[in-house]
């Protein structure tokens, strides 16, 4: 299965309101980056935090890690109609030398 | 800064026949990751190349194939395709690879039939 595992699988809000979204892992990780892919689209990096790292802000957007639950999550703020898209985590080990993604969570915002 | 440049973006092929699909990474970035992504196994890491190396590789049969040149440009190659072989292949570019920012091109969307 999945280093990354996101959590929920969709998610359907209204434009303003506030959306949470977790990432589990399994592994040991030196960093956890998140991308936005609009549907069938490349993906769009959003925010890398390192493993010594607790919380990172871009915008509206921000990401929190904890380690010790081996989780992530971003939370989108104020969200608009332009946020829907698939949203992933992606967990990178040096050792592994590569960044497993999960499955993704779809955000669906209404206006 | 132009971004990750893949290429073509959409390819038609035929059961058997070989594709090979093209990556032009950031300019600087030493380190080219390919991306299988289908609805139904999400995003497979293929292969990692690093200055013209392969320095990490995915559970993929010897079908899949990649080079890299010294202008850092990847290229990857599938043969003999297989219907289940249709997909969106990204290509990830960064400039050491796992520790730092992965930038994605569009993809290629491979059609087998």
């Amino acid at each position: 299965s999945q280093q990354g595992e996101e959590d929920p699988q969709a998610l359907s809000i209204q434009e303003g309101e506030n959306a949470t979204m977790n990432c589990s892992y399994k592994t040991s990780i030196n960093n956890l980056q998140w991308y936005r892919q609009n549907s069938g689209r490349g993906l769009v990096h959003l925010i890398l935090i390192r493993s010594n790292e607790r919380e990172k802000h871009s915008g509206r957007l921000r990401v929190t890690l904890d380690t010790s639950k081996k989780s992530s999550s971003l939370l989108i703020t104020a969200s608009r109609a332009a946020d829907t898209a698939s949203y992933f985590c992606a967990t990178a080990n040096t050792n592994a030398g590569k960044s497993t993604f999960g499955d993704g969570t779809t955000l669906t915002v209404k206006p | 800064k132009a971004g990750v440049t893949q290429t073509p973006r959409y390819l038609i092929k035929t059961r058997g026949q070989q594709v090979t699909l093209s990556c032009s990474p950031i300019s600087g970035h030493r380190s080219v990751s390919w991306y299988q992504q289908t609805p139904g196994q999400g995003l497979q890491f293929l292969f990692e190349y690093f200055s013209e190396t392969q320095r990490n590789k995915g559970n993929f049969p010897g079908r899949f194939s990649g080079r890299q040149f010294s202008n850092s440009r990847s290229e990857m190659n599938v043969s003999t395709l297989e219907l289940g072989d249709s997909a969106l292949y990204l290509c990830a570019s960064s400039r050491q690879g796992t520790n730092t920012e992965a930038f994605f091109g569009q993809g290629t969307r491979l059609t087998v039939v």
